[in-house]
This record gives C-alpha cells, structure tokens and sequence, in this order.
C-alpha cells in the first residue's frame, strides 16, 4: 500500500526566511510524486509533478526536488502570501489515484 | 480555460438522506476522480473514472458511488447518510492516463454536512 509522511506538521516562518518541507514516500512503481498548495475553504492547486529521482522543478520562490525515498519543497525567502498548507502526493500503479500525506501547514509572518 | 468546476459548492443534509454532487472536468480531460477531506484523515480517494468507466475504487462503503457520462462530467452519490460522511468532496479531472497526462487539477469542492 503506498504511504507518504509529510514533515512538519506546522512551519512558522518569518518573512524572508528560507525553508524546506518534507515528504517521504512508499510506493510501488512510482509513475509520480506531486506537489499542490491548498488555502483554507478551497480545492487543492497544483504547483509541481516530479517522475523520476534527481528531477528539480522550480515556480517562483519554490524548488521541489525528488530522491528514491522522498522528495523537498524549498521556499526561498517566502512572503505572507505563501502562508498555505502544502500536499505531496504519490502516483504508482495504474490509473491516476493519488495517495495524499497530511500536508505542512505553512504561515509566513511579517 | 475553464477550470473543473463542483455544483453546489455546499450542502446541507440530514441523516439517512441521500446527496448527488456534480463535478465538471477541465475541457478535454477524460479522467475524473473523487477525494473525500476531513479534518482527521486528511484527503482519502473515493474513485477514479476514466472514458465512462470506474477504474479504480478506494475502500469507502458501497453507500458511495459514481459514474461519467460520455461528456466526461462526473457524478458521485452517497446514500443513507451519516454523520461522519460530512467533509469536503474534491473532484479532479487528468488528461488521461498515459505518461504527463495523469496531472490532477481539482475543483473548489462541494461542503457536506450532515445534521
């Protein structure tokens, strides 16, 4: 059965202050991992797919990465509008079911 | 482009009643699948459509179920309703199911509650 473990739970950062979150994964026969941002009250919104180990992506002030184990979301001197929970999710197997971690409930301060 | 869209966006319903929710996909993709939100397991898949049939299946009681209709537009259905069926429901629809066309955009979701 696939797993992902997302890590923190929670992330205080101020203003300007770089971070990374966390997510390690099992899955068999990885075809996926992604990454969305979902902000209270709405549905989940895609920021980044990864396939294969040693990919990189980046979007603005954020840089996923990818290992055979788990995978990084680094923020770069993030702003309060990055304040945010943070989903990774596996795809393996057929069909496109996604297997969720518990998110990283990001607040930025200023 | 419009994105996927999920009538209503919120629901008001007593127990042992049943709900149909309606979810739209992004035009062109063939692929829905279903999430259900709650505070405590967090996103859990229902299941996932693809060309009018069910290809996969999440471990929800058979109270739960869907369909697609040959336009793609998505369905899903919860009968007998219980307190603990109160959540978030999330649609998403994919291109497809090859290689890059399995990215998920989800709708704004539709906000159960059962009374």
């Amino acid at each position: 059965e696939d797993q992902v473990t997302q890590s923190p739970e929670a992330l205080r950062l101020q203003e300007g202050e770089s971070s990374s979150l966390n997510c390690s994964y099992t899955v068999s026969g990885l075809r996926g991992l992604f990454w969305y941002r979902q902000d209270p009250g709405k549905g989940p919104e895609f920021l980044f797919t990864l396939y294969s180990a040693g990919e990189e992506k980046e979007k603005e002030r954020l840089k996923a990465t990818l290992t055979k184990k788990e995978s990084f979301l680094h923020i770069t001197a993030p702003k309060p509008e990055d304040s945010a929970t943070y989903l990774c999710a596996v795809q393996g197997g057929g069909g496109n079911k996604l297997t969720f971690g518990t998110g990283t409930q990001l607040k930025v301060e200023l | 482009k419009a994105g996927v869209t999920q009538t209503p966006r919120y629901l008001i319903k007593t127990r042992g009643q049943q709900v149909t929710l309606s979810c739209s996909p992004i035009s062109g993709h063939r692929s829905v699948s279903w999430y259900q939100q709650t505070p405590g397991q967090g996103l859990q898949f229902l299941f996932e459509y693809f060309s009018e049939t069910q290809r996969n299946k999440g471990n929800f009681p058979g109270r739960f179920s869907g369909r697609q209709f040959s336009n793609s537009r998505s369905e899903m259905n919860v009968s007998t309703l219980e307190l603990g069926d109160s959540a978030l429901y999330l649609c998403a629809s994919s291109l497809g199911v090859g290689f890059g066309d399995t990215e998920a955009f989800f709708g704004q979701g539709t906000r159960l509650t059962v009374v």
